[in-house]
This record gives structure tokens, sequence and C-alpha cells, in this order.
């Protein structure tokens, strides 16, 4: 079984630059995370998907943070403008039907550095 | 509010020596908890979780953790460590009340783990 890809794997931009991060989940998983990661830091949930809706997205700077998975099934993320702060890994997660006992699998991680 | 504390950001073994990495944990309602291991420039890998039953869950690789409800712990534990088990250790808590689609999950900091021959 494939797991989650992501791309593209490492991004070097310039602060008020805009990026944008794609993401395919395990086939036929229903929820779709965005997670940041910052170092030394645990992942923090940025905007969680239940098919093509938006469950959580309390934690996303949505002045600048968007996101959409239109089809239910692959996402894409887009912070515009970056700023220094964002540097981080982000980190993109799926799960089957997003019960709280369901295990969350994860990508590989897009890392970014915001010069 | 929810939390998960790695009271040590880093812990050292020796290869073949059993090893443990602690994990605490603060949530309102009843506790799903995860273990994951993140190697270098690699996402998440799933270890292990616990749901509900017997306290002693068994995962990945040989590891496996102890829930504690009364200490509110969930240790991660190997009887006999190996050098590539060195790695970021990462615990993590939902809440189980919060409903189906609910209840994000919240992560420590992360345990770096590191085995020498």
């Amino acid at each position: 079984e494939a797991g989650v890809a992501q791309s593209p794997r490492y991004k070097i931009i310039e602060k008020r630059q805009s990026v944008a991060f794609w993401c395919n989940p395990i086939s036929g998983h229903a929820t779709l995370y965005w997670y940041q990661q910052i170092l030394g830091q645990g992942p923090k949930l940025l905007i969680q998907f239940q098919n093509n809706g938006v469950v959580d997205d309390s934690q996303l700077p949505k002045d600048r943070f968007s996101a959409e998975r239109l089809k239910g099934v692959d996402s894409t993320l887009k912070i515009q403008p970056a700023k220094l702060e964002d540097s981080a890994v982000y980190l993109c997660a799926s799960s089957f039907t997003g019960r709280s006992t369901d295990t969350q699998y994860f990508g590989p991680g897009t890392r970014l550095t915001v010069l | 509010a929810q939390s998960v504390a790695q009271p040590e950001d880093q812990v050292n073994v020796a290869e073949g020596n059993p090893l443990t990495v602690k994990c605490t944990y603060s949530v309102s309602g009843n506790p799903y908890l995860f273990w994951y291991v993140q190697y270098p420039n690699r996402g998440l890998q799933f270890l292990l979780k616990y749901i509900t039953g017997d306290n002693l869950v068994k995962g990945s690789y040989g590891f496996e953790a102890e829930f504690n409800k009364s200490q509110t712990s969930f240790h991660l534990k190997k009887p006999s460590a190996l050098v590539s088990d060195s790695a970021l250790y990462f615990c993590a808590v939902r809440d189980g009340d919060r409903g189906s689609t609910l209840g994000r999950l919240y992560f420590g900091r992360g345990t770096q783990l590191t085995v020498w021959p």
C-alpha cells in the first residue's frame, strides 16, 4: 500500500513570497491533516479535512495560510505572503475515517526555509 | 486543555540494554495515546497506540508502552535497544470524548534517543 505522498520535499523562498505544498493521502482515507513542525517542537495541527469539508481550522493563520481539498482526495496548502517564522516542516497525514481511535499516517514532509 | 509532556529531551542507552522514553499527559476526557518515531528527513512513523483495554500495548519493532491512568503516563519501552532505534520519539494524546471527528492530536516536544554500540 502506497503511503502519503508530499511534494516538494524542500523549498527555499524569500519572505513575502508565496509557496504551495501538495499532498496525496493514502487511497481510501477520508480524513486529511496538515501539520506544522517547527524545529525542536512537536507537530501542531493547522487544518483537518473530512472528505472535502473543513472540520478544524482553528489554528490556521487565515490571513496568510489557505488550504483546499476540492475533490476529497489530494490537497494543497498555500502560504502568501511567507514570513520568517513560517520556516518549518509541513507534514501531511491521513486517516481512514477520522474517528478519534484512528491512526494518522504521515507523509515525509516539506521542509520550508524562509530567508 | 490537552497537553503532553516528554520530560527528557535526550535519552542515551547502550545497545542491548532496556530503554524507556517517558510521557505524561493531560486530557479532560478519556485519553487516546500514541507513539510515533521520526528518522532524519522523514515523516512520523506510527509505533503503537492505546485506546482501551490492556494497559500494556505492544507495537512495531519490539516496542511496547504501558498506560498508567493514576500517574497519567504512557512510557515507551523496549527490552533490548538497537543502534537502529536511534531517532526522535513523539508521544501524542487525543481526547476520546470529543466526538467522532473532533479532538485534535496533541504532540509532545519529542525525545531524542541515542543508542550507542
